[in-house]
């Protein structure tokens, strides 16, 4: 049972466009938001994150939006580098009775083309 | 400040053979979790420490996988048989807080790519 679900494995966008990453959940139980992203042979770092009440969180050149009613968040990165070629992943977390229960989704690879 | 310490990086095995992983959050951190990443997945969590204690295993392979975690700071994954589909990268997590939103940012360790073959 998947609960987060990234559709698309992999992504190709040219330098200085926007990179528009989606992210699709099934339990509305999901109180907070997160997206990760992971470097070859890196452990995934932290990016920016959202809260179940929020519908956007902006940081510099990435915003994520978070449509409830739909079960979709997707991160926004205006305008893409190279460096930003990485696999992002998207997460999202519940309280399960003193703790939170986090769940990823399975990436995306987004290739930032000179 | 240091980040998370995992050792050993890389790590080939027979299958049937016992493998030990560890970890060393970030100092003051009070959530440990052991994560395992398939190839083309998402990290999968096996394993949630809040202090010493755990409180999430139901993902863990218990007939196999055990993890501990010392006096609430290092912890230690073992693998004993190792199977094949246990080939994955093994990545360690640690956050300051227990109660959720930004305090639970996850700061991961590089990880310890395990072959079993």
């Amino acid at each position: 049972d998947q609960q987060v679900k990234q559709n698309s494995p992999s992504l190709s966008v040219q330098e200085g466009r926007i990179s528009i990453l989606n992210c699709d959940y099934t339990n509305s139980m999901f109180d907070y938001f997160l997206w990760y992203k992971k470097y070859p042979a890196e452990g995934p770092t932290f990016l920016i994150s959202i809260s179940s009440i929020k519908d956007k969180n902006e940081d510099g050149r990435f915003t994520v939006f978070l449509n409830k009613s739909a079960k979709h968040l997707s991160l926004h990165i205006v305008p893409s580098q190279p460096g930003d070629s990485a696999v992002y992943f998207c997460a999202a977390t519940v309280d399960s009775g003193g703790y939170q229960k986090v769940t990823f989704g399975t990436g995306t690879k987004l290739q930032v083309i000179p | 400040e240091a980040g998370v310490a995992q050792s050993p990086r890389y790590k080939i095995i027979e299958k049937r053979q016992s493998v030990a992983f560890w970890c060393n959050p970030i100092s003051g951190h009070a959530t440990l979790y052991w994560y395992q990443q398939i190839l083309g997945q998402g990290p999968k969590l096996l394993i949630q420490f809040q202090n010493n204690g755990v409180v999430d295993d139901s993902q863990l392979p218990k007939d196999r996988f055990s993890a501990e975690r010392l006096k609430g700071v290092d912890s230690t994954l073992k693998i004993q048989p190792a199977k094949l589909e246990d080939s994955a990268v093994y990545l360690c997590a640690s956050s300051l807080g227990v109660g959720g939103g930004s305090t639970d940012t996850q700061y991961f360790g590089p990880g310890t790519r395990l072959t079993v073959l």
